[in-house]
């Protein structure tokens, strides 16, 4: 079965980077592009960023573009999302979740990792 | 950023069915997807492209989408349904990835 298991969370402070991984296995990873979405505390869920299935194309919600970077690697079935600069207001749940196969929608997703942002 | 338009909270009696809204201007050009979260889980996808059920979901989930407003419906609302839902579109314009505010749904 799609399993995701996200890493790389953490306490962080305002300015500092960190990186997180999404494991992918259960399906041929390298076919599905990929979405990140967080989830502040107790708010609503947010669209974060978009790779497609061959890294080629990536798409950003304005609150991270510039500052997040979307990439995989296939080899190793691997999602990740580079935060540089984090804000206070980037604290949240980060899922990674699977792309359904006619759109965009998330048919798969992984249990989360919570990233706080504090100084 | 802009969220599609949910009511907070949705309230229904056992039994009963439950319809939770998705409001955007001419939303129905667009797919529309719906996803049910429950305390401290992730979320899971029970209506993709309006209307289609992932494998497993109930048939008493069902969606319809039609000039501004989307419509998730629970028929025989079970106390297990009790959730957060989000309904979510893809923005050609922008491409970019738009969810909904979020509809707590209590279960009497």
């Amino acid at each position: 079965q799609v399993q995701l298991v996200e890493s790389g969370g953490g306490v962080v402070q305002p300015g500092r980077s960190l990186r997180l991984s999404c494991a992918a296995s259960g399906f041929t990873f390298s076919s599905y592009p990929m979405h990140w979405v967080r989830q502040a505390p107790g708010k609503g869920l947010e669209w974060a960023a978009f790779i497609s299935y061959d890294g080629i194309n990536k798409y950003y919600a304005d609150s991270v573009k510039g500052r997040f970077t979307i990439s995989r690697d296939n080899s190793k079935n691997t999602l990740y999302l580079q935060m540089n600069s984090l804000k206070t207001e980037d604290t949240a749940v980060y899922y990674c979740a699977r792309v359904g196969s006619s759109g965009w929608y998330a048919d798969s997703w992984g249990q989360g990792t919570l990233v706080t942002v504090s100084s | 950023s802009y969220a599609l338009t949910q009511p907070p909270s949705v309230s229904v009696a056992p039994g009963q069915t439950a319809r939770i809204t998705c409001g955007e201007n001419n939303i129905g050009s667009k797919s529309v997807h719906w996803y049910q979260q429950k305390p401290g889980q992730a979320p899971v996808l029970v209506v993709y492209d309006d209307s289609d059920r992932p494998s497993g979901i109930p048939e008493r989930f069902s969606g319809s989408n039609s000039g501004n407003t989307a419509t998730l419906t629970i028929s025989r609302v079970e106390a297990g349904d009790e959730a957060d839902y989000y309904c979510q579109v893809y923005n050609s314009s922008g491409d970019r990835v738009v969810f909904g505010g979020g509809t707590k749904l209590t279960v009497l």
